[in-house]
């Protein structure tokens, strides 16, 4: 069966420090993997999503970036975080790359910047 | 950017009523909308994926009807139980968009015993 897995759960950092989170993926190949983003008071927001290695989506301009450097790892960059960058982060994967297509989301981290 | 609007933000009902929800999207380029039941300290989990006019899912005590051509979709669910509350979000997708999901900012629901 296929899992998803991300980490760190919570994160506290301050104002101007690099953020890495990852996601993984086991139990399926080549998946389409997507990184979302729920501010405080505000719905998921589609932050970046691949559907392939190496193929990287952005769908919102801001400090952040993503890349996928190996089939089912997807991992989620900032160099200098600001305040705005806190919110919960999910990582999610589907098997196509079609409208019909559910998506499976991971466990989230929440992340504070201070 | 696409609008896609869900009422109530939250809902409180008791155990045993029936109740429902809406999301509203844009009726323009329609190609699909995906319903996610998203627990507290869980992961969203789906529900329902719909993709023509008039489909009508279910699965239990919880049924789903689509609209496309005036934007909205309705979420229902008999006899809420205490282990139905949750965030009911709602995720539009435009034509030829993949599987691009914008979400509506959800629907809360507590289901008092």
């Amino acid at each position: 069966s296929q899992t998803i897995h991300q980490w760190p759960a919570t994160l506290v950092q301050p104002v101007g420090s690099p953020l890495s989170l990852e996601c993984t993926v086991e139990g399926t190949s080549n998946p389409n993997l997507y990184w979302y983003r729920q501010a405080a008071g505000r719905g998921l927001q589609l932050l970046f999503y691949s559907v392939g290695i190496g193929q990287i989506s952005s769908e919102v301009p801001q400090n952040l970036s993503a890349s996928r450097p190996q089939d089912r790892q997807f991992i989620l960059s900032s160099k200098k975080l600001l305040l705005s960058d806190s919110g919960f982060y999910l990582c999610a994967w589907s098997v196509l790359w079609d409208r019909g297509e559910t998506q499976y989301f991971g466990p989230g981290t929440r992340l504070l910047v201070l | 950017i696409l609008n896609v609007e869900q009422s109530p933000q939250s809902l409180h009902v008791q155990e045993g009523d029936s109740t429902n929800f809406t999301c509203s999207f844009p009726s323009s380029n329609f190609y699909a909308l995906h319903w996610y039941r998203w627990e507290t300290a869980k992961s969203p989990e789906a529900l329902f994926v719909m993709t023509l006019n008039g489909d009508e899912k279910k699965k239990g005590r919880i049924s789903a009807t689509l609209n496309t051509k005036e934007g909205y979709s309705y979420l229902y669910i008999k006899g809420s139980q205490p282990e139905d509350s949750a965030t009911y979000l709602c995720a539009f997708i435009v034509y030829n968009a993949g599987n691009m999901l914008t979400f509506g900012g959800g629907t809360r629901l507590m289901v008092k015993p």
